[in-house]
């Protein structure tokens, strides 16, 4: 128990879906991260909130939305997904100034057919 | 970003000492070096961060020559739970939220 939540844990939606992602950290932090994880592949960094503003966008396609409306809560909102989007899409926290260490959340893991 | 260099995969027995080693030739003079476990299914989990010379915890200790052109994890005494993707990041607490995770080491302990 890493003191971040993520829910569902796990998700199947069709391309034409629109579902979200909710994630909550209970560890004061104010930084928070969405990363998508594929199968066989390196983390990639999707979004980044510091202080609520959104400070870090990887080109992410924008069938991929997100929004923290407080430190403690992180969505991801998905619509008009592909295939290739169906990986483990993980959250993360971090203090202010400490950007290194991260809490992760277990992820979810999203399949879209 | 400084990029980072680590092998693929490592093989280990159980009770011996595991060091895994990350070449970071451009590290810059602010940037820091931090290391990461994960188990299968799971969030990276935090395990050491240092800067120069060694730094230990409960859990590992970390290895930074003077050139700091590269950092060594050792892991003491290993267990079949020991068996995760180790993963080395470099960056400057100060100046980025971006910490590029590379392919990581995939650790293997035997019984």
């Amino acid at each position: 128990e890493t003191g971040v939540t993520q829910t569902p844990r796990h998700l199947v939606m069709g391309m034409t879906n629109k579902k979200s992602l909710k994630c909550e950290q209970h560890l004061g932090h104010n930084a928070m991260y969405w990363y998508k994880q594929s199968a066989k592949k390196p983390l990639e960094l999707m979004f980044v909130y510091s202080l609520e503003e959104r400070v870090e966008n990887n080109s992410v396609p924008s069938r991929f939305s997100p929004e923290c409306p407080n430190s403690s809560h992180l969505f991801l909102h998905l619509h008009t997904l592909q295939p290739e989007d169906s990986a483990l899409y993980l959250c993360a926290s971090s203090q202010e100034g400490v950007p290194y260490e991260q809490y992760f959340g277990p992820g979810t893991r999203l399949t879209v057919t | 970003l400084a990029k980072t260099t680590q092998p693929i995969s490592m093989d280990s027995y159980e009770g011996q000492e595991v060091n895994i080693t990350c070449s970071h030739n451009n590290i810059a003079t602010n940037d820091y070096i931090t290391w990461y476990q994960q188990f299968p299914s799971q969030g990276p989990r935090f395990i050491i961060q240092g800067y120069k010379t060694k730094v230990t915890n409960e859990v590992a200790s970390l290895f930074i020559p003077a050139d700091r052109k590269s950092s060594t994890l050792s892991l003491p005494r290993v267990s079949l739970s020991d068996t995760a993707v180790y993963y080395c990041l470099v960056g400057d607490p100060g100046g980025t939220y971006k910490y590029i995770f590379g392919t990581g080491t995939r650790l293997k302990v035997l019984a």
